[in-house]
């Protein structure tokens, strides 16, 4: 199992120009997210879907549009990007229940430069 | 209400030293507090988690001692190892969000 996959893991961006994070998972999970890292920030929601067909804003999520495309698949789309935008972005899954309560798989990252 | 404030920022220990590192939060809603482990390049993983009805809960050299009363968790790290050089981010899961909140994270470095 490949666990949480992100595309692409690196990419410049020019101010205003747009792009589509994209993410899968093969756990199988229900719910899936995004967040972004930034230094002395944490982990930041920006958007999460708790089932295919549901998705809701998290603490960041100006600027961002997401797209539960299927179970598996949960795209990040920035539509005219900013240099505040410049991060990490990860995304992740989790199957909450009462054995692993939210416990989330996280993918490896794509690493966002704005100019 | 919804906030984990996680300290120290950052971290240095000699080799096998303890390393610790602390969270506190408000909401009393919360019930599950996860620890995150993340090396250089790479996603966050979870390491040990802790349900408020145990003080403690300890897994090879790492412990986690959860204070319900003091609202307060910490990760103790013994016989601390320089692969253990990573950023630790505490959590917590619960209440009406659903969601994990998250610490903002330290960054440990372990000198061989």
């Amino acid at each position: 199992n490949a666990g949480v996959t992100q595309t692409p893991k690196f990419q410049v961006l020019k101010t205003g120009q747009s792009m589509t994070l994209q993410c899968a998972q093969d756990m199988n999970h229900n719910s899936m997210y995004w967040y972004r890292q930034d230094p002395g920030m944490g982990l930041r929601l920006i958007y999460y879907s708790a089932s295919e067909g549901t998705t809701d804003k998290g603490e960041v999520p100006n600027g961002y549009n997401v797209s539960r495309l299927n179970k598996r698949e949960f795209s990040l789309r920035l539509e005219s990007a900013a240099p505040s935008q410049t991060s990490v972005y990860f995304c992740a899954s989790s199957e909450p229940g009462l054995a692993t309560m939210e416990t989330q798989y996280f993918g490896p990252g794509t690493r966002l430069l704005v100019l | 209400q919804q906030q984990v404030k996680q300290s120290p920022q950052s971290l240095i220990v000699q080799k096998g030293g303890i390393s610790i590192i602390n969270c506190a939060y408000e909401n009393t809603a919360f019930d599950y507090f996860p620890w995150y482990q993340q090396f250089p390049g790479k996603g966050p993983a979870l390491l040990i988690a802790i349900r408020p009805d145990v003080s403690e809960k300890k897994e090879g050299r790492f412990t986690i001692s959860f204070n319900k009363s003091a609202k307060q968790f910490s990760l103790h790290i013994m016989d601390s190892q320089p692969g253990d050089s990573a950023t630790y981010f505490c959590a917590a899961y619960g209440g009406a969000t659903n969601k994990l909140i998250f610490g903002t994270g330290t960054l440990l470095a372990v000198q061989p």
